[in-house]
């Protein structure tokens, strides 16, 4: 099936430092969502991606729609203590599909 | 701020038993959705719903599920008979013509 890899893996950054992500598909999206996760909760969508090249900003936040169709990324400026959390990309499977993948996931770990 | 809820937050049930996840989405979303997360593994999709029917379904949604809108506001998730592997976060979600789905909380399914 469709997989969505996303690196880092993991990331350990000290607070104020900028953090950069990003999600790779061996398949073309159309749309390109980023979740992010606290133990035990529900994702939370932080910025939704609709067209290629898009360049969206939600706060500290900022993600792009990969030009090839197939990557998108995410970056954290300036990170703070509830930064901290797992990221996730999602995207339908399918153009007009419901059916949402999601990533691998990124946890990010802020060092005191 | 508009949100999804669900409840119950942690359902413990015997195997064979049947249970109810309730959801209650965000009020003038048109589609619905219901995914899982096995500790410590990606979110899955389970099923989409629109138009007061199912849309779009998952190989893990066999016939043990069943999924229901009773009335305006509600959004239902049945397993008929619970097995071990059906241990896991429920999530509900939901959204409106465009956009990407919000999720709700989550209600942890423990089967023993």
């Amino acid at each position: 099936g469709q997989q969505l890899n996303q690196s880092p893996q993991s990331m350990f950054i000290q607070e104020g430092e900028d953090v950069s992500m990003n999600c790779t598909s061996s398949s073309i999206f159309n749309t390109w969502l980023w979740y992010k996760q606290d133990p035990g909760e529900g994702p939370v969508l932080l910025i939704a991606l609709y067209k290629a090249g898009e360049l969206t900003s939600n706060g500290r936040l900022t993600a792009q729609f990969g030009i090839t169709r197939k990557d998108s990324f995410l970056n954290i400026s300036a990170s703070i203590p509830s930064d901290v959390g797992i990221y996730f990309c999602a995207g339908p499977v399918n153009f007009g599909n419901e059916k949402l993948t999601f990533g691998t996931g990124t946890r990010l770990t802020i060092i005191p | 701020e508009p949100e999804v809820t669900q409840t119950p937050s942690h359902q413990v049930t015997q195997m064979g038993q049947e249970v109810i996840l309730r959801c209650v989405p965000i009020s003038n979303h048109l589609y619905f959705y219901w995914y899982r997360q096995i500790l410590g593994q990606k979110v899955e999709f389970l099923v989409s719903f629109y138009n007061n029917e199912i849309s779009e379904k998952s190989e893990i949604f066999d016939d043990q599920f069943s999924v229901e809108r009773p009335d305006g506001s509600n959004f239902t998730l049945k397993i008929r008979s619970t097995k071990l592997e059906d241990s896991a976060m429920y999530f509900c979600a939901s959204r409106e013509t465009s956009g990407g789905p919000y999720f709700g909380p989550g209600t942890r399914l423990t089967v023993t």
